[in-house]
């Protein structure tokens, strides 16, 4: 069975600190990890990761994928009271279908 | 930019009365999903639909019923609800035609049974 265990389910920081979130999945035929973030409502999309050691990176945000330790960890730094959110990561179900399975979500909150 | 809309933002209903959540997206994808979210259970999939008229069984598809006419188009029905049925109710549709595609996701249905 496909599974996707993120790590801490909560955090708090303050203003301008830098933290780091996990991903870890068993999944049959891995190609590819997304991550989401969810504010009050819809997920948005942040990064698909399909290659290890490659770096994807978006403003203070960044990503990357350890397919030999199968996790994944999300960077924010300097971060912003904007940034408080559920992050999600998801993988394809059974590696290469269109159904996602979703990790249960770190909630992260910045503090001024 | 792709857009998912749900017809209600909030919905509350009674116990064993049939509801209708209807999604519509614009960007001519041909899947679509119906998630619920739960604390502390995270996002998981009702069913999912690939084509018009055609259907997947997600995870917890026990109580709920899609249909898919027109391609642009996902309705979740919930024939009699149930109080265990309240929660967060997400649409979302991707491209299709074969591999990954990112998920675009409506902004949600709180629904309450009471």
């Amino acid at each position: 069975e496909d599974k996707v265990v993120q790590s801490p389910l909560s955090l708090v920081v303050h203003e301008g600190d830098t933290v780091t979130l996990n991903c870890s999945y068993e999944v049959t035929n891995f190609r590819s990890l997304l991550w989401y973030k969810q504010e009050k409502k819809a997920p948005t999309f942040l990064f698909m990761l399909t290659s290890s050691g490659i770096e994807k990176k978006s403003g203070r945000l960044s990503s990357i994928l350890d397919k030999k330790e199968l996790f994944s960890i999300l960077n924010i730094t300097a971060t912003q009271t904007g940034d408080s959110a559920v992050y999600l990561c998801a993988v394809p179900h059974q590696g290469g279908s269109e159904k996602l399975v979703f990790g249960k979500g770190t909630k992260l909150t910045v503090n001024p | 930019d792709v857009k998912v809309t749900q017809s209600s933002r909030y919905l509350v209903k009674r116990t064993g009365e049939k509801v209708f959540l209807e999604c519509v997206q614009d960007m001519d994808h041909e899947n679509m999903f119906w998630y619920r979210q739960d604390p502390g259970l995270g996002l998981r999939l009702i069913y999912f639909s690939y084509d018009v008229k055609m259907k997947e069984k997600g995870d917890i598809p026990e109580g709920y019923s899609v249909s898919r006419e027109k391609k642009e188009r996902f309705s979740l029905i919930l024939e009699s609800a149930s109080t265990n049925q309240t929660s967060m109710y997400l649409c979302a549709s991707s491209l299709g035609a074969g591999g990954v595609n990112e998920q675009f996701f409506g902004p949600g249905t709180r629904l309450t049974v009471l």
